[in-house]
């Protein structure tokens, strides 16, 4: 079946610093997302991306979808204390609904 | 409320016991999925309705778990005999229709289930 691989799996970085983390597919998508999960909450949607080569901003975050579809990455810039979370990526094939999900990247903050 | 809710929050229970867990869709959408978290990992797909067509249930992990939806609203994921391996946070999501580009799933706060 299709796997999302997502790294790294944690991150530990000081306030004021950059971050990016990626994900890449065994298959190919037409959809990439990035979700962050607060504690005792539900993913909530930061960027979705829907064409190969396309790169979208979303204030400090920016996330590109990979020219072979099969890659996503994620950058936070100038990150802050409430950047603090579990960031994952999501794929979806061209034909159906599911979404697969990375393993997600854990990140803390240091202030 | 204008988003996915889902109850309970928390349920635990013994081993070999049945449980159900709802969830509210966000109102007019026509989708609604079920996923599973297990501790630190990501989401597995579960279960999926769209409006009046068969549910796509690829992603049932055993013949113990299963899944209604009344119309296009509250749905329940219902989990007989739990086992310890079932202990997970049970998440819903819905959209305004299934499939397609600009469509995108929201998702409830979740069900944290233990099983003892």
């Amino acid at each position: 079946g299709q796997q999302l691989n997502q790294s790294p799996q944690s991150m530990f970085i000081q306030e004021g610093e950059d971050v990016s983390m990626n994900c890449t597919s065994s298959s190919i998508f037409n959809t990439w997302l990035w979700y962050k999960q607060d504690p005792g909450e539900g993913p909530v949607l930061l960027i979705a991306l829907y064409k190969a080569g396309e790169l979208t901003s979303n204030g400090r975050l920016t996330a590109q979808f990979g020219i072979t579809r099969k890659d996503s990455f994620l950058n936070i810039s100038a990150s802050i204390p409430s950047d603090v979370g579990i960031y994952f990526c999501a794929g979806r094939e061209t034909s159906g609904s599911r979404l697969t999900f990375g393993e997600g990247t854990q990140l803390t903050v240091n202030p | 409320g204008a988003g996915v809710s889902q109850s309970p929050s928390n349920k635990v229970t013994e081993k070999g016991k049945d449980v159900e867990l709802r969830c509210d869709p966000i109102s007019g959408h026509t989708a609604l999925y079920w996923y599973r978290q297990r501790l630190g990992q990501g989401l597995e797909f579960l279960i999926y309705f769209q409006g009046n067509s068969a549910p796509d249930k690829s992603g049932l992990p055993s013949d113990r778990f299963s899944a209604e939806r009344t119309g296009e609203s509250v749905s329940t994921l219902t989990i007989q005999r739990t086992q310890q391996e079932d202990s997970a946070v049970y998440l819903c999501a819905s959209s305004v229709r299934g499939g397609g580009l600009y469509n995108e799933q929201f998702f409830g706060p979740g069900t944290r289930l233990t099983v003892l």
